[in-house]
């Protein structure tokens, strides 16, 4: 019964390569996002749904595409990963009402060789 | 912009002391502040938050903050601490209205000896 899960949880991969990763809640929220957490645990938003509208969108390279398909699911694609996409990938999901009672998955540990 | 500091990247307590990690916060309006726990390997979990009202804000797991806003600060507190608190705490600011986002402190990473 996990509230935000991710995966897969750990992910190593070729730089060049293409990736994703899933992310689902069953919390009923409104609103999920993605963020990534670098070597010195600082923790950046990269985007942010609501009801499967992008709604915000940070300084993120074009390289990086999310997809919503439905409210539960928000799963973030990566294309060419280079070095510096290694981090900790964290999806996160909140009630509209409640924006800021976020709820975090576990994180995707990526490393890009 | 909105920002917050947590000056202290590492602080050590022992067992039954008690704990404050200091936030500051820069935001020209009232800020709504919170404070994460991330224990190793997890995501985070919030531990409180403030919006309004009551200065001092009680959480989970015996945790308390107070926001001073002639200080910018958001500290948090537990009179006791225990050994499942070692964790990285992560204070957090978001500015109110409509969909902002939430900008994260660096962190304090807190080790509990015995």
């Amino acid at each position: 019964d996990t509230a935000v899960s991710q995966t897969p949880k750990y992910l190593v991969t070729q730089m060049g390569n293409d990736k994703s990763i899933k992310c689902e809640q069953n919390l009923g929220h409104d609103t999920m996002y993605w963020y990534k957490q670098d070597s010195k645990k600082f923790l950046k938003i990269m985007f942010s749904y609501n009801n499967k509208e992008l709604i915000i969108n940070e300084t993120v390279p074009n390289r990086f595409s999310p997809k919503s398909p439905d409210k539960a699911h928000l799963n973030l694609h990566i294309n060419s990963l280079e070095l510096g996409d290694s981090a900790v990938y964290f999806c996160a999901s909140s009630q509209e009402r409640y924006p800021d009672t976020q709820y975090f998955g576990p994180g995707t540990r990526l490393t890009v060789l | 912009a909105q920002s917050v500091t947590q000056p202290d990247i590492h602080i050590t307590v022992s067992e039954g002391a008690s704990l404050e990690l200091r936030c500051n916060y820069s935001y020209g309006a009232t800020p709504y502040l919170f404070w994460y726990v991330q224990s190793p390997g997890q995501g985070l979990q919030l531990l409180l938050k403030y919006f309004s009202g009551d200065t001092l804000v009680q959480g989970i797991k015996g945790f308390e903050a107070e926001f001073k806003r002639s200080q910018s600060s958001f500290n948090l507190r537990k009179p006791s601490v225990h050994w499942s608190d070692a964790a990285e705490y992560f204070c957090a600011v978001r500015s109110s209205g409509g969909y902002q986002k939430v900008t994260f402190g660096t962190g304090t990473k807190l080790q509990v000896i015995p």
